[in-house]
């Protein structure tokens, strides 16, 4: 995705801890999200960041610095079924999404 | 099912012909989002509806891709002469005035 940097892959042990980083271009920037993407099935909502600072939904927290162009996902109490793609999306004019190539999360026991 | 559906889930066709997929948002959804995903990438913005205007088309949109949402309910996307760099997964999300875009499950597309 143009623009919006994320790892491509991490790996983290079940009921761990896990933080996943995307930078993105401040200009025109409206929000942030976090998708979830299992193989082979739609994008599912996880978060969405307008204001600097932390939202708290659960095991899963999102962070968010206008300034710095940085957002993060923070995932607690890893389970298997955590397994799946992780998409950072950068809305714009329109509420347009700008999709980051996604990090790949792998959960092992 | 009160989500976005998409038919058809899967579309196999020869280099050269031509593909319709549908949309039907979430009702009274008055946005409406065509993407287009390949393996290992994530989502890329293709157009955009709000009601029945089409608001936005990306530079990835050739002349070949059209889409259409005539009454301002389901949309079409339809790829003329298909290539084989067409094969992809479209999907397609729709939002209420808020922010939030709910996907669909997706048109599986292989061109051979």
């Amino acid at each position: 995705g143009q623009n919006i940097d994320q790892p491509t892959e991490m790996t983290a042990t079940e009921g761990a801890i896990v933080q996943i980083n995307c930078t993105y271009q401040t200009s025109g920037f409206n929000g942030l999200f976090w998708y979830q993407q299992h193989a082979g099935e739609a994008p599912t909502f996880l978060s969405y960041n307008v204001l600097d600072g932390l939202e708290e939904k659960g095991r899963f927290s999102s962070f968010l610095s206008r300034s710095k162009g940085y957002s993060y996902l923070l995932l607690k109490e890893l389970q298997m079924k955590d397994s799946a793609s992780y998409l950072c999306a950068r809305e714009g004019a329109g509420n347009m999404l700008t999709f980051g190539g996604g990090t790949r999360l792998m959960v092992k026991p | 099912d009160t989500g976005v559906s998409q038919d058809p889930r899967h579309k196999i066709t020869k280099r050269g012909q031509n593909v319709t997929f549908r949309c039907d948002p979430i009702s009274e959804h008055n946005r409406l989002y065509w993407y287009r995903q390949t393996l290992g990438q994530g989502p890329e913005f293709l157009t955009y509806f709000q009601n029945e205007a089409q608001l936005e088309k990306s530079r990835l949109l050739s002349d070949r891709f059209s889409a259409e949402r005539p009454k301002g309910s389901f949309s079409t996307l339809e790829i003329q002469r298909t290539e084989q760099g067409d094969s992809a997964m479209y999907l397609c999300a729709s939002s209420p005035r808020s922010n939030e875009q709910f996907f669909g499950p997706g048109t599986r597309l292989t061109v051979l």
